[in-house]
């Protein structure tokens, strides 16, 4: 079964604006994450948020933790051709496995 | 330059016949995991490996092997591939098992069993 889920499962926007992914999971975490990946490439690690964190940002990254509804949302900012990607969540509920969601696929629209 | 490095990148191989997959980091990572992706299923965990000697399954583990003999290395191996085992393979890398540390991934090894 998997722990987190992202919605929407794809999503086209143009270059400019905002995206927002978010990410549901059903256990309680340690911390939760979010990975790029580009079109046949390796997952790329974006940012880390713990469970005692409510909001992080990196750059044009806003990523947010409710942990009392059991979801995150990742917003990247005036958003680029090259986000173009799909981006995936992963939890941690301490011990050492990580499970990620099937991912939302972004395309930004130049 | 840190990466983690898997070969082969793809390969096409008939059902029965025993395969490896290499993995090797050169960050002295401790932790290190093999994952499956396949199309609306995301990345599904085959087996981690927490140090030298030490391994466990991950969700997915049926069919398939590891080995920890190098803090380096973390082979996958499919002693009989079946079609099912058809997909995309990921091996990842991380400092330390301890709380969900950020992974590194290598570019993946495309697998067609027919």
């Amino acid at each position: 079964s998997q722990q987190g889920e992202e919605d929407p499962q794809a999503l086209s926007i143009q270059e400019g604006e905002n995206a927002t992914m978010n990410c549901s999971y059903k256990t309680s975490i340690n911390n939760l994450q979010w990975y790029r990946q580009n079109s046949g490439r390796g997952l790329v690690h974006l940012i880390l948020i713990r469970s005692n964190e409510r909001e992080k940002h990196s750059g044009r990254l806003r990523v947010t933790l409710d942990t009392s509804k059991k979801s995150s949302s990742l917003l990247i900012t005036a958003s680029r051709a090259a986000d173009t990607a799909s981006y995936f969540c992963a939890t941690n509920t301490g011990g050492f496995k990580t499970i990620f969601g099937a991912g939302t696929r972004l395309f930004v629209k130049a | 330059e840190a990466q983690v490095t898997q070969n082969p990148r793809y390969l096409i191989t008939v059902t029965g016949k025993k395969l490896t997959v290499t993995c090797s980091q050169n960050m002295n990572h401790e932790y290190m995991s093999w994952y499956r992706q396949d199309p609306g299923l995301g990345l599904r965990q085959i087996y981690y490996s927490m140090n030298v000697e030490v391994t466990d399954k991950g969700d997915v583990p049926e069919g398939y092997k590891v080995s920890r003999k190098e803090k380096r290395n973390f082979p996958l191996i499919l002693e009989s591939p079946s079609p099912n085992q058809t997909s995309l393979y990921f091996c990842a890398s991380s400092l330390n098992s301890g709380a969900g540390q950020p992974q590194h991934f290598g570019d993946g090894t495309r697998l067609s069993i027919l």
